[in-house]
């Protein structure tokens, strides 16, 4: 099983500031299936990128993700106030497909 | 526009057994993957399983291999998670989740797409 470990667990930010999300994988992981999720409590998660650098569709151009291997960034370029949130990575290219821990994004 | 709305919240008994359901509109749902995904109070995602219905065959991760089956009727475009021998720590929010398609050989599938459509999620309670 591939375990996916994000950091920080906890990012405290400002809005208007940039966030950096990592997320590492215990192997290799093919960037095809390389996706990340935002949750906000209450409800279900929303995915933001897929194939480790494609936008899904209504996602805004401040959200970008890149990487390759094991190793994968989620980047959000300038923080608007609806950001603050839990973001997951998940591989689903090799089963089981496995989540990372979550990175809590919260507003400093 | 591809909707899932899954079955309300249960409340079951330890060693009891829960059925949730996933019914979607729009697309053409026996090309889905439908994969299940929990998470805990306070806890991330965890993914049980997932079935691909033009193939028939459901893979589930290890941890809850003989507990759960997952099953898709295409004739009503529903999918089903069905867990066994409940616990206290089965307590969660159960999401039903699809992605744009998948493949399925020799009882593997490939979940080729991420998940772009959710469920609204189900609560179930274990409780004594």
């Amino acid at each position: 099983e591939i375990v996916l470990t994000q950091s920080p667990d906890t990012l405290s930010l400002s809005p208007g500031e940039r966030a950096t999300l990592s997320c590492r994988a215990s192997q290799s992981v093919s960037s095809s299936y390389l996706a990340w999720y935002q949750q906000k409590p209450g409800q279900a998660p929303r995915l933001l990128i897929q194939g480790a650098s494609t936008r899904a569709t209504g996602i805004p151009d401040r959200f970008s993700g890149s990487g390759s291997g094991t190793d994968f960034t989620l980047t959000i370029s300038r923080l608007e106030p609806e950001d603050f949130a839990v973001y997951y990575c998940h591989q689903h290219g090799s089963s089981p497909s496995t989540f990372g821990q979550g990175t809590r994004l919260e507003i400093k | 526009q591809v909707q899932l709305v899954q079955s309300g919240a249960e409340v079951k008994k330890p060693g009891s057994s829960v059925r949730v359901s996933c019914k979607a509109s729009g697309g053409t749902f026996s090309s889905y993957a439908i994969t299940w995904v929990r998470q805990a109070p306070g806890q991330g995602l965890e993914w049980m399983g997932g079935i691909i219905p033009i193939f028939g065959t459901a893979n589930y991760a290890q941890k809850f291999q003989g507990r759960v089956t997952i099953t898709a009727d295409t004739s009503t475009s529903t999918a089903y998670m069905d867990l066994s021998s409940l616990r206290s720590d089965d307590t969660a929010i159960y999401f039903c989740a699809r992605a744009p398609g998948g493949f399925c050989s020799s009882g593997i599938c490939y979940w080729y797409y991420a998940m772009d459509v959710w469920g609204q999620g189900t609560t179930v309670t274990v409780s004594s």
